[in-house]
């Protein structure tokens, strides 16, 4: 099992641009999960899915922010425009089943806007 | 709105056994104590789990006081590579939310 992985590994940008950071579960992982991380404030849990469906996305910063499921075996997460204080890791994990909160998280993207 | 209470770091002696405590007063009937580790530069990794008795797995023990008040994760034989940030999290049926957790250092 190659575990839960994401792309870009980097990523750096300019102010403005779209950015589209992606992520595929571990098949069979019914949850998905994607957090960021940010030295001033930590790991956030910034949206969560069910079996594709997004169940609680009030971590979402702002409408600058939107993440899709559109199957079982892929997510993204766009930002769009980007600004700085965007940058950060974004990490995305999955779980067995939901509630369960045994995640296994995948290698993170780290997100540099300029 | 924090749970849980973990000093903020810690040292420890390579092939010594590692004591994380963690305090959480407040932990509700259905709430489960969870224990996370963050090596740098690595997503989070899960390590343990409990409700009220303790629990052992390959990584470690997890020790929970009779009142549910606290916990604590006992890594037997710490090695260089658990240098980490561990996290104590305390949830029900809900996310996980990471605190600051507790800094880890295991010195040669």
């Amino acid at each position: 099992d190659a575990g839960v992985i994401q792309s870009p590994r980097h990523e750096v940008t300019e102010m403005g641009q779209e950015v589209t950071l992606r992520c595929k579960p571990i098949s069979g992982h019914n949850s998905l999960f994607w957090y960021r991380q940010t030295m001033m404030r930590g790991l956030e849990l910034l949206i969560y899915f069910n079996n594709n469906v997004p169940i609680d996305d009030s971590g979402m910063p702002e409408d600058r922010f939107s993440a899709k499921m559109p199957n079982a075996s892929f997510s993204t997460l766009k930002i769009q425009p980007s600004e700085p204080r965007d940058s950060a890791v974004y990490f995305c994990a999955s779980d067995a089943a939901s509630g369960a909160n045994v995640l296994t998280f995948g290698a993170g993207s780290r997100l540099t806007v300029l | 709105d924090a749970k849980t209470t973990q000093p903020p770091s810690m040292d420890c002696a390579e092939g010594r056994a590692a004591n994380l405590p963690c305090n959480h007063s407040t932990i509700s009937g259905n709430e489960y104590v969870y224990w996370y580790r963050q090596i740098h530069s690595q997503g989070p990794q899960y390590i343990i789990h409990g409700l009220k008795n303790n629990e052992t797995n390959e990584m470690a023990s997890l020790i929970i006081t009779e009142d549910r008040k606290s916990s604590t994760l006992i890594l037997p034989h710490a090695t260089l590579r658990d240098t980490a940030v561990y996290y104590c999290i305390v949830i029900g049926n809900t996310p996980l939310v990471f605190g600051k957790g507790t800094r880890l250092s295991v010195i040669a």
